[in-house]
């Protein structure tokens, strides 16, 4: 069962900000919202995670609703190299519990 | 810092023959993943060991995959025999053991290209 719903792809100008929404309306309290992104032939990468507070780190910003039923990863400004699949994952606590990826957004930066 | 290393990156094999992949996960990571990832589909877990130990194994196909971590580091993926369906990319991830950080996210690997004719 999918815990997450993504659009499928989304483009978005180089320099703009870009806003990947995340679905989760099944998330239970305990539950993180993590992000990955895969860059073509690389493996997932890593970008942020928060429970219910927005977070922020070098490399995105996470705005998570208050009732925690969706989310947004934003890429304040956006470049070519952040062209890739990004993921939204839900989950209790990572590294002793498998990813669940789903099919993810496509994310295509325009020059 | 080294990132997880996999070998090959690319390998072509007919059906019926048999494949293996490495994984040499980064220094100090005791958990180790296998994942496939099918043509644009996400990673789906395969294997998980906590050192030596496979803890996770419920997706492994057990009748033609096998996958060890001897002396819990390296780690070996073997299919035997491949199948057409086999082709994909197989992926190995690592991360610290439960409990030494507080949200121990996976490393990934560049992953093996598989293509089985």
């Amino acid at each position: 069962d999918a815990k997450t719903t993504q659009p499928p792809s989304m483009d978005c100008a180089e320099g703009r900000a870009a806003n990947l929404p995340c679905n989760h309306s099944t998330i239970s309290g305990n539950e993180y919202v993590y992000w990955y992104r895969q860059i073509h032939s690389q493996g997932p990468q890593y970008i942020i995670h928060g429970l219910k507070n927005n977070e922020t780190n070098e490399m995105a910003s996470l705005i998570i609703t208050e009732d925690r039923k969706s989310s947004t990863l934003i890429l304040p400004h956006a470049t070519l190299r952040d062209t890739a699949v990004y993921y939204c994952i839900v989950g209790e606590n990572f590294g002793n519990e498998k990813l669940t990826f789903g099919t993810g957004t496509r994310l295509t930066i325009i020059p | 810092e080294a990132g997880v290393v996999q070998s090959p990156r690319y390998k072509i094999i007919e059906k019926k023959q048999p494949v293996a992949f490495w994984c040499n996960p980064i220094s100090g990571h005791n958990t180790l993943y296998w994942y496939l990832q099918n043509l644009g589909q996400g990673p789906e877990l395969l294997i998980r060991y906590e050192n030596e130990e496979a803890v996770d194994d419920s997706q492994l196909p057990k009748d033609r995959f096998s996958a060890e971590r001897l002396k819990g580091v390296d780690s070996t993926l073997k299919i035997q025999p491949a199948e057409l369906g086999d082709s994909a990319v197989y992926l190995c991830a690592s991360s610290l053991r439960p409990g030494q950080g507080a949200h121990n996210e996976q490393f990934f690997g560049p992953g093996t290209r598989l293509t089985v004719l």
